[in-house]
C-alpha cells in the first residue's frame, strides 16, 4: 500500500525566518510525482510545488523549494523568508503514472508568528 | 491555469433531502475526476474516482447507494448525497486532471461545505 506520513501535526516559524515540513512516502513504484499542497483557511487546494521522481535535482518555486532523498523515501519542503500569508495545513502527496488519484499525508498546520 | 468549478460552495438543508454537488473542469477536458471528503482538521479522504462514460470507482467503505456519481461529459461530473443525515454533514472537494501523464497535476474546486439539521 502507498503511504503519505508527514510527522509533524503541527509548526510554527517566525515572519522571515525558514521552516522545513517533513515528508515521508512508501512505495515499490518506480515512476511517480510528488507534491506539496497548500490550505488555507478558504479550503482551497493550491499547489506549491511538484518533483518528479527521475529527476535528481531539487525543485524550487521562489521561496519554496524541497528536498528530495529518493533512496530514503524523503520529501521535505522548505519555505524561505516565511510570510503571514504562509500560513496554511500543508498537505505532501504522492501519486503513481496511470489513472490514479493524489495520495495525501494527514497534514501539518503551520503558523507564521508576527 | 486549468479552472475547476465547483457548485454549491455551502448547503444547508433538513435531514432525508439529496443534495446534489457539481464540479466543472471550465477549460479543460477532465476524462477522470476525483471526489474526496474532508473532516475538520483532518486530511482529504478519496471517495471515489469518476471516469466519463463509465461508473465511477468507489474506495473501501463508501456507499455506492449513498453517494451517487456521475460523469456525463468530459466537464462535468455531480456527487449525490442522498437521503442526507446530519453524519453526512462534511466538506466535500472535486478534483480534476488533464490526461493521465504521472506529472499532471490534480486541480481543485473550492469545495462544497455540507450542512445537514
Amino acid at each position: 500500500a502507498q503511504t503519505v506520513t508527514q510527522s509533524q501535526p503541527e509548526m510554527s516559524v517566525q515572519e522571515a525566518e525558514t521552516v522545513t515540513l517533513s515528508c515521508t512516502y512508501d512505495t515499490s513504484e518506480s515512476d511517480y510525482y510528488l507534491f506539496w499542497y497548500k490550505q488555507p483557511p478558504s479550503r482551497q487546494m493550491i499547489l506549491v510545488i511538484r518533483q518528479e521522481a527521475y529527476k535528481q535535482q531539487n525543485a524550487t518555486e521562489n521561496r519554496f523549494s524541497v528536498n528530495f532523498q529518493k533512496a530514503a523515501k524523503s520529501f521535505s519542503l522548505k519555505i524561505s523568508d516565511s510570510q503571514l500569508g504562509d500560513a496554511a495545513m500543508y498537505f505532501c502527496a504522492y501519486r503513481v503514472s496511470g489513472n490514479t488519484p493524489l495520495v495525501f499525508g494527514k497534514g501539518t498546520r503551520l503558523s507564521v508568528i508576527a | 491555469g486549468a479552472v475547476v468549478s465547483q457548485h454549491p460552495s455551502w448547503v444547508i438543508c433538513k435531514s432525508g433531502t439529496s443534495v446534489k454537488i457539481e464540479c466543472r473542469s471550465l477549460d479543460f477536458q477532465a476524462t477522470t475526476m476525483f471526489w474526496y471528503r474532508q473532516f475538520p482538521k483532518q486530511s482529504l479522504m478519496l471517495m471515489a474516482t469518476s471516469n466519463e462514460g463509465s461508473k465511477a470507482t468507489y474506495e473501501q467503505g463508501v456507499e455506492k447507494d449513498k453517494f451517487l456519481i456521475n460523469h456525463a461529459s468530459l466537464t462535468l461530473s455531480t456527487l449525490t448525497v442522498t437521503s442526507a443525515h446530519p453524519e453526512d454533514s462534511s466538506f466535500y472537494i472535486c478534483s480534476a486532471r488533464v490526461g493521465r501523464g504521472v506529472g499532471q497535476p490534480q486541480h481543485f474546486g473550492d469545495g462544497t461545505r455540507l450542512s445537514i439539521l
